[in-house]
Parts: C-alpha cells; structure tokens; sequence
C-alpha cells in the first residue's frame, strides 16, 4: 500500500524568505502524480502544484517549485520570497495513474506559518 | 473554471436526526467524486469514492448505512448522515474529478461542518 509522509508538523519562515517543505512517499508503482495542496484557514483546498512521475523536470508555478527525486521517493515544495498570504496547511499528496483508480493518499500535513 | 459547490457551508442538527449535504460540480462534468471527513488538525481521510450512475465505493470501516451517497448526475453528488449522533461532528469536504481523460487533478469544495447536538 501507498504511503505519504510530511514530518514537519510545523514551519516557520520570515516573509520573503524561502522555505521548504518536505514530503517522502513509498510505492511500487512506477507512474503516478504527485500534488501539493494549500488548506488556508478557509479550509478551501487549492490545489498548488502538480507533477508526473514520468516526467524528469521539476514542475514550477511561479514562486512554487518543486524537487522531485523519484529514486529517493522524496517530494519537497520550495516557496520562494514567501507572503502572509502563504500561511495555511500544506498538504502532500500521490495518486496513481492507472485507470480506474482516482484516489488520492494525503499526508498529514505541514501548518506553515509566516512571519510578518 | 472547475468549480466544485458545497452547500451547506454549516449545519447544526439534533441527535437522531438526518442531515444531507451537496456537492455540486458548477462547470464541469464530474465523473468522479470523492468524499472526505477531517479532524480539527489532521489529514483529510477519504470516505467513499462516488462514480455517476453507480454505488458509491466506501473505504474501509466506514459504515454504508450511516453515510448514503447518491452520485444521480455528472454535477452532483449528496452525502446524506443518517441518525446523526455528536460523535459524527466534523468538517466534511468533497472534491470531483474531471473525467478519464483528466490532468487527474482533484477540485475541492469548501467543506461543510456538521455539528450535532
């Protein structure tokens, strides 16, 4: 079975600074999607980045990027020149790609705070 | 685009009672849609993946009977807590996919959290 792991409860970043957020999975699949979702205290869940594991370049949304080290089965978030605005949880999640199987395994989690 | 509706954002019923919540895919056609139920601070835990026009899948130790699921069109789902007791107060939250051929990307709702009393 899938499992996603975020071992930083917690973390704390100075505005504009950069921060990393750190994700590690384990599978024995081959092809699936990683995700990075945002919960702010909205609880709306956005969506902030996406990556296929068949794909070798590292996916970036603007001041979001990502290191996707497939060997590793690591899958860290990078948000650079952070804002208030980026405070919320952080959620990690993997989905496989073979059809007939939609669902996500979340982690549990990173509340990233940022400081004014 | 790729809306996904929840209504209600908030809802408070006495025990024993029955309690229905929407999910509405607002500009796309939802295939797939997913049910979740989250703790104060902890990870979303997946429900029940509902497919149009068919029963809904639950996950393990999720009781059926409790939580009915009615996936009647591509644009909405219902949840429906049936005999709802305090121990199922929490903030529910549904997300849809788009469809087979998708960037598989999950579109969630704004949740909704039940409160019995």
């Amino acid at each position: 079975a899938q499992t996603v792991t975020q071992s930083q409860p917690e973390m704390s970043v100075q505005e504009a600074e950069t921060v990393t957020l750190s994700c590690t999975y384990d599978t024995s699949e081959s092809d699936y999607y990683l995700f990075w979702y945002k919960q702010p205290p909205s609880r709306q869940m956005i969506l902030v980045i996406r990556q296929e594991a068949y794909k070798q370049q590292n996916a970036t949304e603007n001041r979001f990027s990502v290191n996707f080290q497939k060997a590793a089965k690591s899958f860290s978030l990078k948000i650079s020149d952070s804002q208030l605005g980026d405070a919320a949880m952080y959620f990690c999640a993997y989905r496989r790609r073979a059809s007939g199987t939609y669902k996500y395994i979340f982690g549990t989690g990173t509340r990233l705070k940022v400081l004014a | 685009g790729a809306v996904v509706s929840q209504h209600p954002s908030r809802v408070i019923c006495k025990s024993g009672t029955s309690v229905k919540i929407e999910c509405r895919s607002l500009d796309f056609q939802a295939t797939t849609m997913f049910w979740y139920r989250q703790f104060p601070k902890k990870s979303l835990m997946l429900m029940a993946t509902s497919n149009e026009g068919s029963k809904a899948t639950y996950e393990q130790g999720v009781e059926k009977d409790k939580f009915l699921i009615n996936h009647a069109s591509l644009t909405l789902s219902t949840l429906t807590v049936t005999s709802a007791h305090p121990e199922d107060s929490s903030f529910y939250i549904c997300s849809a996919s788009r469809g087979l051929q998708t960037k598989n990307i999950q579109y969630f709702g704004a949740g909704t959290r039940l409160s019995v009393l």
